[in-house]
């Protein structure tokens, strides 16, 4: 099965600094979802990267607290900018690596922030 | 638009014991749905998924789940739980954008209690 990696996989940050998740897929995708996990909840969507193109934002969420990069079909970057604690979270990656078109995500292992 | 309800946040229950983790969702279109399992300090593993065809379906670690459309839910099941089991449990249904892509909605989670 194809696999999603991330890093880092924790850090601990200071208010006011920027920190970049990278997303590395093991096979080309056209699509890369972020995710967030803020603690004690379920995910939600923060932005959709295709590759070629700017990534399409959720409501609630900016490009310029959360840029992301997709240069090539496999790797794909989120920073988060700028961070309070209230970001503390767990920023998860994924891919359609299913059948097409059923919306089925393949996740890698987050990346656990923890903002001082 | 899609959403999720998972009614129980939190389900304790003894080993070797049945349990059923309850999930509805409202759509006013065909859905995939999925359940989604996080391990501590892991990423989402994807249990078992509806696209199609018969209503009962099995996953791994013996979960399955039955698909009831005039119910509009998908509950998990397990005849018999192991103290491994005890994680986070997502169900999630697929949303197209106005893009055309796929990707998921989310339930809040339950998180499955086993004990000795």
């Amino acid at each position: 099965s194809a696999v999603i990696s991330q890093k880092p996989s924790r850090d601990i940050c200071q208010r006011g600094t920027s920190l970049t998740i990278q997303c590395q897929v093991d096979s080309q995708v056209t699509m890369m979802f972020w995710y967030r996990q803020q603690p004690g909840q379920s995910l939600t969507l923060i932005a959709t990267a295709n590759q070629g193109s700017e990534a399409t934002y959720e409501s609630g969420f900016v490009i310029d607290k959360f840029p992301i990069s997709r240069p090539n079909l496999t790797f794909s970057t989120l920073t988060v900018s700028n961070m309070s604690p209230e970001d503390s979270s767990i920023y998860l990656c994924s891919a359609p690596l299913g059948a097409g078109g059923t919306g089925e995500l393949f996740f890698g292992e987050g990346s656990r922030l923890t903002v001082l | 638009a899609q959403s999720v309800t998972q009614l129980d946040s939190q389900v304790p229950v003894f080993e070797e014991a049945p349990v059923e983790l309850r999930c509805n969702y409202s759509s006013s279109v065909s859905v995939y749905l999925f359940w989604y399992v996080q391990y501590p300090n892991q990423g989402l593993q994807l249990l078992l998924k509806y696209l199609s065809g018969s209503t009962l379906v099995k996953g791994i670690n013996g979960f399955e789940a039955e698909f009831n459309k005039s119910q509009t839910s998908f509950h998990l099941r397990k005849p018999s739980v192991h103290i491994s089991d005890t994680a986070e449990y997502f169900c999630a249904v697929s949303v197209t954008g106005p893009s055309g892509y796929s990707t998921l909605t989310f339930g809040k989670g339950t998180m499955l209690l086993v004990s000795p």
